[in-house]
This record gives structure tokens, sequence and C-alpha cells, in this order.
């Protein structure tokens, strides 16, 4: 089973406040991807990764910033935080063929004060 | 971009009874899985089903391909099996950006 660790698991920041949420997979996975959470809007894509140094942009990225140091770690920057970022983070990983589950880490939750 | 959408919204059910959840998908996809989260906040994968129809311990998935539809089955529920039920897809071909529904919310009651 792939295993998937976000760090931490509750963070309570201000706003204007710089924020890193930590994901790591223990699986050489090739994928990683960064979700939030919200009432009444599921899922929603934040940045995404194929492997070490590359970074594609998702569906909502507007005011987060993403890296991939290596092939287990991926890691989202909040520079400047505000209460709309408040929200429940989820990190996730697949393998390489667009047939491979996802993993999901256990998630962070976020609150911008 | 593409978009799924899950019904219904939510279900409420006495245990034994079946569950029927739907997802519809605006555009041809080559993965679709299932997903299950708990009230307390996790996610797990139930079933990967891009066509066809496959089984799982209760659960049965059927999956429409050309018309763009899945659904899963709940059979025999289990005041366990109350949480979230989300549907995933992937796009055809290109990097795998996996796009999510709203799910739905099912409640057993003992």
């Amino acid at each position: 089973e792939a295993a998937v660790t976000q760090s931490p698991r509750n963070k309570v920041t201000v706003t204007g406040g710089n924020v890193t949420l930590s994901c790591r997979q223990t699986n050489s996975h090739n994928y990683m991807y960064w979700y939030r959470q919200d009432t009444g809007h599921g899922l929603r894509l934040i940045h995404y990764s194929y492997g070490a140094g590359n970074l594609q942009i998702g569906d909502v990225p507007d005011g987060y910033k993403a890296t991939r140091t290596t092939q287990e770690d991926f890691f989202l920057l909040l520079e400047l935080a505000s209460p709309s970022q408040t929200s429940l983070y989820f990190c996730a990983s697949s393998g390489t063929t667009s047939a491979e589950t996802l993993y999901f880490g256990s998630g962070t939750r976020l609150t911008v004060l | 971009g593409q978009q799924v959408q899950q019904s219904p919204a939510s279900l409420v059910l006495q245990e034994g009874e079946n569950a029927e959840l739907q997802c519809n998908f605006s555009s041809t996809a080559t993965q679709l899985q299932w997903f299950y989260q708990s009230p307390g906040g996790s996610l797990v994968s139930l079933l990967s089903n891009p066509s066809g129809t496959k089984h799982t311990g209760r659960l049965t998935s059927t999956t429409v391909t050309k018309e763009r539809r899945s659904s899963l089955h709940i059979s025999s529920s289990q005041t366990t099996d109350s949480g979230t039920y989300l549907c995933a897809i992937g796009p055809s071909g290109g990097n795998y950006k996996p796009t999510f529904g709203k799910g739905t919310s099912l409640v057993v009651h003992p």
C-alpha cells in the first residue's frame, strides 16, 4: 500500500503569514498533487508535478506556490496567507500511467485568521 | 475543463438497504475512480473502473464510457458505510490531472 504523509495535521496562522505544507510519498510515484477541499466545492486541484523539479498549474493556483524537490517530496507554499485560503488540504500521489490509483495523505487543516 | 456531476448530493438509508450513486462527466475519460471519504476526512480509493463493470465486496461499479456515466452500487448498506463518496476522472492522453465531483453524502441509520 502506497504511503503519503502530510505535515502538519493542523496549522493556524494569521493573515499575511507564511505557511509551508509538506508531503512525502514513499512509493516512488511520478505524480504528486495538491488539492484543497471546501464545502460546496469538493476537491480542487491547486498544483501538481510529474517528477522532481517539475511543476504544473492546476485549476485554482492563485496565491499558491509549489515545489517538488525530490521524487518523494512535494511542498505547498502560501507566502501571504489570506482567510480565503482556510481549507482542508490534501496531497496525493500516483504512478506513471493514467490507469493508476490515487493515494491520499491524511490532510492538513489550515486556518488563516 | 472537465466537469464531473454526482447525484444525489445526499442519501439517507436504513441499514440493509441498497444505495445507487451516479457520476456523469463532460468529456471522454481514460480513468475513472471512486473514493470514500470518512467522516473524519480521510480519503481512500474504492475501485478504479474506466469502463465496464467491476465488483469488490459489496460494491459494484458500472461505467458506460460512451454515455459518460458511472454508477456505484452499495448492497446491504451498513452504518460504517456512512461518509462521502467521490468520483474522479482523468483526461484522455497527456498529463494525468484528476477532476473530482462534489460527492454524495451517505448516512446509514441502524
